[in-house]
């Protein structure tokens, strides 16, 4: 069963980075395409980029300037960094695992609510 | 980017009534359209992926057609279980796009 799962600090101070790990078990991290997507309160889903263990990255370029995505193989984790947050980036956000057939989704995590505020 | 509009944003129905929920794209996304629900708290869930095709698991009630900009997620007797939002997406051009949602609620 492939499950997914958020972590990371729940507040972030203005300008630091965000760091958010996604452990995935029933699955390797090596055999699919990830993403990262997140949704503001109130407001609609937004993707912020995808990547692959084999270094095939894209990001949403509204983002690109301050992601950075990684994999960590050997405990099956992916990880997102986004750097100089501000109160926008506050979301929920989701890892999910794209689907064989690609672009869309068919597994994700609950979500972690990440907040910016001093 | 393409925009994703579906209407309407939210909806009241009983059990066993029929739903269609619009989503309509800025620009022409072909076929590359995926309907997926999710419920508060947990993992979204794909539903429906090019359009049409139902994936593994979920009821034959849903379904989903049009091809261009319109497209309808149709929910042909609605269950308790149905009571959800759902949130197309399109994948035809980066930045891959969702529309904002239509929320389910019980009449």
């Amino acid at each position: 069963q492939v499950q997914l799962q958020e972590s990371g600090p729940g507040l972030v101070k203005p300008s630091e980075t965000l760091s958010l790990t996604c452990t995935v078990s029933g699955v390797s991290i090596s055999n699919y395409y990830w993403s990262w997507i997140r949704q503001p309160p109130g407001k609609r889903l937004e993707w912020i980029g995808y990547f692959s263990y084999s270094g095939s990255t894209k990001y949403n370029p509204s983002l690109k300037s301050r992601v950075t995505f990684s994999v960590d193989t050997s405990n099956n984790q992916l990880s997102l960094n986004l750097t100089s947050v501000t109160a926008a980036d506050t979301a929920v956000y989701y890892c999910a695992r794209e689907s064989r057939g690609g672009y869309n989704w068919d597994y994700w995590g609950q979500g972690t609510l990440v907040t910016v505020s001093s | 980017d393409i925009q994703m509009t579906q209407s309407p944003s939210s909806l009241s129905a009983s059990v066993g009534d029929r739903v269609t929920i619009t989503c309509r794209a800025s620009q022409d996304v072909s076929t590359w359209l995926a309907w997926y629900q999710h419920k508060p708290g947990k993992a979204p869930k794909l539903l429906i992926s090019d359009v049409s095709t139902l994936q593994t698991g979920v009821p034959s009630r849903f379904s989903g057609r049009g091809s261009g900009t319109d497209f309808t997620l149709t929910i042909s007797s609605l269950q308790p279980e149905d009571f959800a939002t759902y949130f197309c997406q399109q994948a035809v051009s980066f930045p891959w796009t969702f529309g904002q949602g239509t929320k389910v609620e019980i009449k």
